[in-house]
């Protein structure tokens, strides 16, 4: 199992333009998450999905889109990149048996939006 | 009041030393917990999780205190590899796996 992965690992863009932060699990996971990471800041959940077909917005949803098209897959996509965008994205995984289940997190993307 | 609050540190401790950490939560309904494991520049990683008074798995003790709202990490005989930040974490109740994150308390061990 590859467990979670992320692509890419670093990227800078220049304001205003669009990607798309690929997230991919093997693990059959209902559940999947987006978290943005910022120095002395919690992470933040951005958007979410609790099945194919299923999102829902997460803390700090401006500016991301997201959609599942199937279980394993949950792009991120940023509309009109912004200087407030960079921050380190984690995608993360889990089951839906219970609250308590733990969520595995991809290695994260690093972006940086100039 | 924000809904989960770590002391930032940083806590820098000698090997061999114990050390523990603080985390209070602002949610009363709040049924579990968890303390999750950072390595700079990596994810995180579940270390312990607590569901009821109490957690222990070998040199690290995970306990809860329901009517202060208060979650504490004690690690005993630290090692170098325990240097990190460790992420309080309280899922939010009935918001299927949404969790809530604490900013870190972040630890360095020295020899």
């Amino acid at each position: 199992n590859a467990g979670v992965t992320q692509t890419p690992k670093f990227q800078v863009l220049k304001t205003g333009q669009s990607m798309t932060l690929q997230c991919a699990q093997d693990m059959n996971h209902e559940y999947m998450s987006w978290y943005r990471q910022d120095p002395g800041m919690g992470l933040r959940l951005i958007h979410y999905s609790v099945g194919a077909g299923i999102t829902d917005q997460g803390e700090v949803p401006n500016g991301y889109n997201v959609s599942r098209s199937t279980t394993e897959d949950f792009p991120l996509r940023l509309l009109s990149a912004a200087p407030s965008q960079t921050s380190v994205y984690f995608c993360a995984s889990s089951g839906m048996r219970r609250e308590s289940d733990e969520q595995f997190f991809g290695p994260g993307t690093r972006l940086t939006v100039l | 009041r924000k809904e989960v609050e770590q002391d930032p540190g940083p806590f820098n401790v000698p090997e061999g030393a114990t050390v523990a950490f603080n985390c209070t939560y602002s949610n009363s309904a709040s049924q579990s917990f968890f303390w999750y494991r950072q390595d700079c520049r990596k994810e995180p990683k579940l270390l312990m999780s607590v569901y009821s008074s109490g957690n222990e798995d070998g040199r690290f003790t995970a306990q809860l205190n329901r009517a202060s709202q208060y979650i504490s990490l004690l690690i005993r005989d630290s090692k170098l590899s325990d240097s990190a930040t460790y992420l309080c974490v309280v899922p939010e109740t009935g918001g299927y796996n949404k969790l809530i994150f604490g900013a870190g308390t972040r630890l360095a061990v020295h020899p």
